[in-house]
């Protein structure tokens, strides 16, 4: 059976601070993808990153970065430097390597004061 | 531009009826799906579809209906079975091979009055 589990239900930063979003996995299989998903005020789902189980290295996009440790089943996301507009809910999501079922975790919302 | 188009985007129906919500894909994926979304909850499955003719129960089917009569469209029907049908809608849809998502809609948020 495949688990994601997100524990922060809701984080609040102010504007500027760092934040780091924890997402734990569990799965019997070897071979699997990692996702996370930004769910801003508007609604839809927006696809933010891939990751499959064979790269371990770190991921970096501007001020976004992904921590991925198959040790700890573990695929945190930090945002450096946050702005208001990182403000939105955030979801982890596996599926395994060789089929579309996706499991999603809760979500996490984050809260962006100025 | 491809995408899913949902609508409409906000919805409201009488206790009792029955009320179906739109789902279009231009982005020739196989597999098409509805999840439901409570103020503070995660995402739930409602129903799933791999291919046209043919679609699954998810986790909380009950109440809620569908049909996957064209690969482009999977449309919803809330019944009057459902019980607390106030929530967020969301489509998607994704290719049937491992490692490539789900593309979302951007909802319907329906409102029973």
């Amino acid at each position: 059976a495949q688990k994601v589990t997100q524990a922060q239900t809701e984080i609040s930063v102010v504007e500027k601070e760092d934040v780091t979003l924890d997402c734990v996995y569990e799965t019997r299989d070897t071979t699997y993808y990692l996702f996370w998903y930004k769910q801003p005020p508007s609604g839809e789902l927006v696809f933010l990153i891939r990751r499959n189980s064979f790269d371990e290295q770190n991921e970096i996009s501007g001020r976004y970065s992904w921590n991925f440790q198959k040790s700890t089943s573990s695929f945190n996301f930090t945002i450096t430097a946050s702005q208001v507009v990182d403000s939105a809910v955030y979801f982890c999501a596996l599926s395994p390597y060789n089929n579309n079922d996706m499991r999603f975790g809760a979500g996490t919302r984050l809260t962006v004061k100025p | 531009d491809g995408g899913i188009t949902q609508s409409p985007k906000y919805l409201f129906r009488k206790e009792g009826q029955n009320v179906t919500l739109s789902c279009e894909q231009n982005l020739n994926h196989d597999a098409m799906y509805w999840y439901r979304q409570d103020p503070g909850q995660g995402l739930r499955l409602i129903y799933y579809s791999q291919i046209v003719n043919d679609f699954q129960k998810g986790d909380i089917a009950e109440g809620y209906s569908v049909s996957r009569e064209k690969k482009e469209s999977f449309p919803l029907t809330v019944t009057s079975a459902q019980k607390n049908p106030t929530a967020f809608y969301l489509c998607a849809s994704s290719v049937p091979r491992g490692g490539y998502g789900y593309t979302f809609g951007s909802g319907t948020r329906l409102t029973v009055v």
